[in-house]
């Protein structure tokens, strides 16, 4: 049974940095193919992808957010941490951890963790 | 401001066909699968539609998807109370290197 799911802080200040983790189970982030990705989704707005870390290590970010995200996984502790730099309010969101499965035209979220609300205000 | 295209609003009485749109480029649907994803109200997405047509294990025949050149379509056949929620397709975008998800359609069931 796959399992995900995200800790973090629930209120950070405007241009701290935001440190998401996400712990996972019923899989290997070794296994070729299988990637953890981190999915956004402001209140009453549409969902928002961040980034994918895949099990070779390759890594890959929302182009719009690339210059302030950083994605690394620690096979041994199952575990994905996403780091946001110098956040805003418009960052407000349900932060979603994601199990996927990489192909070789595109990538599909098979397994959602139950997200987290991070909220941006001083 | 999403580069899929979906409507916002879509709906239905119990029983009836419906279907919702995505519209995209050559970069994305156009050469790339089609994932659609329904949210129940205050949970997390899941999976519905993989590989532009494909249902995972445990979601009904009712949903169905297919794909026409830079376009994607979701049909819910036998609509039911229960299919009242947010749809949104994805698809990764060559030019882009990353994953796009549309705006979302909220689906009533009247």
């Amino acid at each position: 049974q796959i399992t995900l799911k995200e800790s973090g802080p629930t209120l950070v200040k405007p241009t701290q940095t935001l440190t998401l983790t996400c712990t996972f189970s019923g899989f290997s982030l070794t296994t070729s193919g299988v990637g953890v990705g981190w999915i956004r989704q402001p209140p009453g707005k549409a969902l928002d992808w961040l980034a994918l870390i895949y099990w070779d290590d390759d890594k890959r970010y929302s182009p719009s957010l690339k210059s302030r995200l950083t994605i690394t996984k620690d096979t041994s502790k199952n575990r994905v941490v996403l780091t946001m730099t110098n956040v805003d309010p418009m960052d407000t969101a349900t932060y979603y951890c994601v199990y996927s499965v990489q192909e070789v035209a595109g990538t599909s979220f098979d397994y959602w963790g139950r997200g987290t609300l991070v909220t941006v205000s001083s | 401001q999403s580069v899929l295209t979906q409507p916002p609003s879509a709906s239905g009485t119990p029983g009836q066909r419906v279907t919702i749109s995505c519209s995209g480029g050559s970069s994305n649907i156009g050469s790339n699968y089609v994932y659609w994803y329904q949210q129940l109200p205050g949970t997390a997405p899941k999976l519905l539609i993989f590989r532009n047509n494909l249902r995972p294990s445990g979601v009904p025949d009712r949903f169905s998807g297919s794909t026409s050149g830079t376009s994607a379509s979701l049909a819910i056949s036998g609509l039911r109370s229960e299919d009242e929620a947010d749809y949104y397709c994805a698809a990764w975008d060559d030019s882009l290197r990353g994953v796009l998800f549309g705006g979302g359609t909220k689906l009533t069931v009247l």
